[in-house]
């Protein structure tokens, strides 16, 4: 079955630092993959899509990554502030047999430490 | 916020009771979903209904029975859950079901059955 793996549960960076995420998936072959962030008691927020043929993608201080011969994804926020600190969670969207796609990784909860 | 509106927001029921969660949107969109989310778990897809239709429903058992009135309003009713059902509970939609379309979540609703 289709498997996604954010690798760290949970990550500390210094504030002004730049965090790197990671997404790794098995048995799937997405079209899309997106990121979102879930702060505590709150539904997620999306953040940025990237298509299978995109290498990289940016927004702001974010930058999305897409190796699909590694399976991986890469998510990236720059200079990191205190106020980046929450869980961020990987999805990766396509479809199989004319059936839609829709599956989330655990997620990675990020902390910012001023 | 996102658009979507989902009452209550927490909720305690027993294993015996009735409940039915809300979930409204006004974003004109065509497809919602039902979400669960536990803890170190990633988010399992319950049920999608596209143009107020179901189109999916992931074995999930009979004591949860989703239903779309309108394109803009869902429900989740609620009966004879056990404790293992406690859980938050996302609604969310999207513009239509293309795998390159972003999910608006809702605030979720935090279920817990004693």
């Amino acid at each position: 079955s289709q498997k996604i793996e954010q690798n760290s549960e949970a990550l500390n960076i210094q504030e002004g630092k730049t965090a790197t995420l990671t997404c790794n998936y098995t048995n799937y072959s997405p079209a899309y993959l997106q990121w979102y962030r879930q702060d505590p008691g709150r539904g997620p927020v999306f953040l940025l899509l990237i298509r299978e043929n995109e290498k990289e993608k940016r927004k702001e201080r974010l930058k999305v990554t897409f190796d699909t011969t590694l399976k991986q994804s890469l998510f990236h926020i720059t200079a990191s502030q205190p106020a980046d600190s929450a869980t961020y969670l990987c999805a990766l969207t396509g479809t199989t047999s004319g059936t839609y796609k829709y599956i989330f990784g655990t997620g990675t909860r990020l902390k910012v430490l001023a | 916020e996102t658009g979507v509106t989902q009452t209550p927001r927490h909720l305690v029921m027993g294993m015996t009771n009735k409940k039915s969660l809300k979930c409204e949107q006004h974003l004109g969109h065509n497809a919602m979903y039902w979400y669960k989310q536990s803890a170190k778990k990633p988010l399992e897809l319950m049920f999608v209904y596209s143009l107020e239709e179901r189109v999916e429903n992931n074995s999930v058992p009979s004591r949860f029975s989703p239903e779309c009135p309108n394109s803009s309003h869902l429900f989740l009713h609620l009966h004879t859950l056990q404790p293992e059902d406690s859980a938050l509970y996302l609604c969310a939609s999207s513009q239509d079901r293309s795998p390159n379309t972003e999910a608006f979540f809702g605030q979720g609703t935090r279920l817990t059955v004693v």
